[in-house]
């Protein structure tokens, strides 16, 4: 399996863009990044995610590494409602289907 | 609303009890999955299934069964031979192929007294 690697916590000031950087040093060329959030106690939920080039929607930006052994998730402005863990996963396709392994992610809190 | 339904949020069972964790979905999603949280810590991986009448086991499933006999539906048991069932427990469903992400439902939060 791919590994990721995540600062366990992270800070931002409310209204700042918020960057959380992720290591995937051992990614497939085949092998997508999924970056989830989990409030407490809530199910996971599905920001964003990408193959090589960068992706951008209406909640966050994915900019990956022209080699691919890392990305960063960028939240333009953050509000007190991000506060979450946030997930960077890389998706493992086996015979038998695809599935998601999970770390600790890091705890993102959003300060007024 | 399409969704993933997990009944119930809350779940209160006896030490050496079966008991069952209901996940429905009508996103009409081919594969299902069956993950566990303990405090603090990221998901792990019970079962998956891509497909009605098929399951793989994940990392963790000793004490665990699943069966998938609808394509909507993938009930988790949690056995008496679990030692330690006492965590949140969280469905997921996708497309079967391509890179479409996972979706999950609210979890169920399983104690045992």
């Amino acid at each position: 399996d791919a590994k990721t690697t995540q600062p366990p916590s992270m800070d931002c000031a409310e209204g700042r863009a918020a960057n959380l950087p992720c290591n995937h040093s051992t990614i497939s060329g085949n092998e997508y990044v999924y970056w989830y959030r989990q409030i407490h106690s809530q199910g996971p939920q599905y920001i964003i995610h990408g193959l090589k080039n960068n992706e951008t929607n209406e909640m966050a930006s994915l900019i990956i590494t022209e080699d691919r052994k890392s990305s960063t998730l960028i939240l333009p402005h953050a509000t007190l409602r991000d506060t979450a863990v946030y997930y960077c996963i890389v998706r493992v396709q086996e015979t038998s289907g695809s599935r998601l392994t999970f770390g600790e992610g890091t705890q993102l809190t959003v300060n007024p | 609303d399409g969704g993933i339904t997990q009944s119930p949020k809350y779940l209160f069972r006896k030490e050496g009890q079966n008991v069952t964790l209901s996940c429905e979905q009508n996103l009409n999603h081919d594969a299902m999955y069956w993950y566990r949280q303990d405090p603090g810590q990221g998901l792990r991986l019970i079962y998956y299934s891509q497909i009605v009448n098929d399951f793989q086991k994940g990392d963790i499933a000793e004490g665990y069964s699943v069966s998938r006999e609808k394509k909507e539906s993938f009930p988790l048991t949690v056995t008496s031979a679990q030692k330690n069932p006492t965590a949140f427990y969280l469905c997921a469903s996708r497309p079967r192929g391509g890179n479409q992400p996972q979706h999950f439902g609210d979890g169920t939060r399983l104690s045992i007294l």
